[in-house]
């Protein structure tokens, strides 16, 4: 069964700085990989996403992310963090069910 | 298109009560699903849906039921609510081909008392 581990439940940057946030995705095959995003109160809104080719994908509001297969990661980065990133953020992955299985999101603050 | 829609935003049960939650999209997607947000837990699977009139339990399903009679629409019924229930239910969609791409909406929060 496929799995997903954030091992970060909260992160704190001040912005301008620079952030990454750590994602592990456990399937036997080349998994679909996604990040998401949640303000407050809101519904999920796709980042970027990842299905073959290139492994950095450039995503919406400047995030990019990075496949490495070697260590199972998907790691999302961004070089400099606004006040308005601040936000939920989930790491997820489907097989060929189509069904996604999330981790248990990384909470960001950002410090002015 | 108004993408994915549900009602109502806020719901406050009784235990014992029943309700459905409503989910709807306009864009002609042949999946749909819905999920539960516990904090700590990320989101989980509920049930899912391939197409009108199939319909297949995902990671949660006890204590919901779920119908597609329509391509458009997939609701989520509650027919003996529980504290446990409590959440924030979220449905998705997305094609049945192609990059696995789910849209959202933007949440029911269910309190049971």
């Amino acid at each position: 069964a496929q799995s997903v581990t954030q091992p970060d439940i909260h992160i704190t940057v001040s912005e301008g700085a620079s952030l990454e946030l750590r994602c592990n995705y456990s399937y036997g095959a080349t998994p679909y990989l996604f990040w998401y995003v949640q303000s407050p109160g809101q519904g999920l809104q796709l980042l970027l996403k990842y299905f073959s080719g290139d492994t950095l994908v450039q995503g919406i509001k400047g995030f990019e992310a990075e496949f490495k297969r070697s260590q199972s990661s998907f790691n999302l980065r961004k070089p400099s963090v606004h006040w308005s990133d601040a936000a939920e953020y989930f790491c997820a992955t489907s097989g060929s069910a189509r069904q996604l299985t999330f981790g248990s999101g990384t909470q960001l603050t950002v410090l002015p | 298109n108004a993408g994915v829609t549900q009602t109502p935003k806020f719901q406050v049960l009784k235990t014992g009560q029943s309700m459905t939650l409503q989910c709807a999209q306009d864009m002609n997607h042949e999946y749909m699903s819905w999920y539960r947000q516990d904090p700590g837990m990320g989101l989980r699977l509920i049930h899912y849906s391939v197409g009108a009139g199939i319909t297949d339990q995902g990671e949660v399903p006890n204590g919901y039921n779920v119908s597609r009679s329509t391509t458009e629409d997939f609701p989520l019924r509650l027919l003996s609510a529980a504290p446990s229930q409590t959440s924030v239910y979220f449905c998705a969609s997305s094609y049945q081909r192609g990059g696995h791409e789910q849209f959202f909406g933007p949440g029911t929060r269910l309190t049971v008392l």
